[in-house]
């Protein structure tokens, strides 16, 4: 069965930082687009970040870029989203997510929840 | 950056009635390589999103022939022809054609 588990997320202040981790299996990771899509409480979907499948491209959403950094290791099968300078809105569930070229397969992950309070 | 509108915001639907939600786009969706990427999906509460459509109208594996997809350019449609407990959620409309990608607001559809 594909599996998606994220982990990392927690309690934090504003201005600090987490990292968040998605661990894959039972499909190849490596031929598929990454992302990370973040839901705040009660809202719609948020596209926040992806990365090609070889990391080379790496795109950002204008209200994260500068402050979060997405990458991957192909061998250890995993994404990752290192989120520095958080800010209360930051506050959400993150889903990572994989999804092949054109859109034709895609996997999710059940998310992991990132507070930014004081 | 593309903004997807969807309505109605919420859907009040009578079990085996049907369904019809509208999802709208600010540009065109249709890519240079001559493919919409136009893709819907199903969140049940407390559960991570599911896709159900891709590409404006191709079910995914698993996905109930009652669900349809529709729609070209600007305008697309998800219709369910005969709604069930299980289809209860919001539901999604997102473009991939842009960058970013974006999600439409969401419909709740509930049972009336």
């Amino acid at each position: 069965e594909v599996q998606l588990v994220e982990s990392g997320g927690g309690l934090v202040q504003p201005g600090g930082s987490l990292r968040l981790s998605c661990a894959a299996s039972e499909f190849t990771f490596s031929d598929y687009w990454m992302t990370w899509v973040r839901q705040a409480p009660g809202k719609g979907l948020e596209w926040v970040a992806n990365i090609k499948q070889d990391g080379r491209e790496k795109n950002y959403v204008d209200s994260v870029k500068g402050r979060f950094t997405i990458s991957r290791d192909n061998a250890k099968n995993s994404l990752y989203l290192q989120m520095n300078s958080l800010r209360v809105e930051d506050t959400a569930m993150y889903y990572c997510a994989g999804y092949t070229s054109g859109w034709y397969r895609n996997y999710w992950g059940q998310g992991t929840l990132v507070t930014v309070s004081s | 950056d593309v903004v997807m509108t969807q309505f109605p915001l919420s859907l009040p639907v009578t079990l085996g009635q049907p369904a019809s939600i509208s999802c709208r786009s600010s540009q065109s969706l249709v890519y240079s390589d001559g493919n919409t990427y136009l893709n819907w999906f199903q969140q049940r509460p407390g559960q991570s999103p599911r896709r159900l459509i891709y590409q404006v109208s191709n079910r995914d594996s698993g996905v109930p022939d009652r669900f349809t997809g529709s729609g070209s350019g600007t305008d697309f449609t998800l219709k369910i022809s005969r709604v069930e407990a299980e289809d209860v959620g919001v539901y999604y409309c997102m473009q991939a054609t842009h960058w970013p990608p974006s999600f439409g607001g969401g419909t709740k559809v509930e049972i009336k």
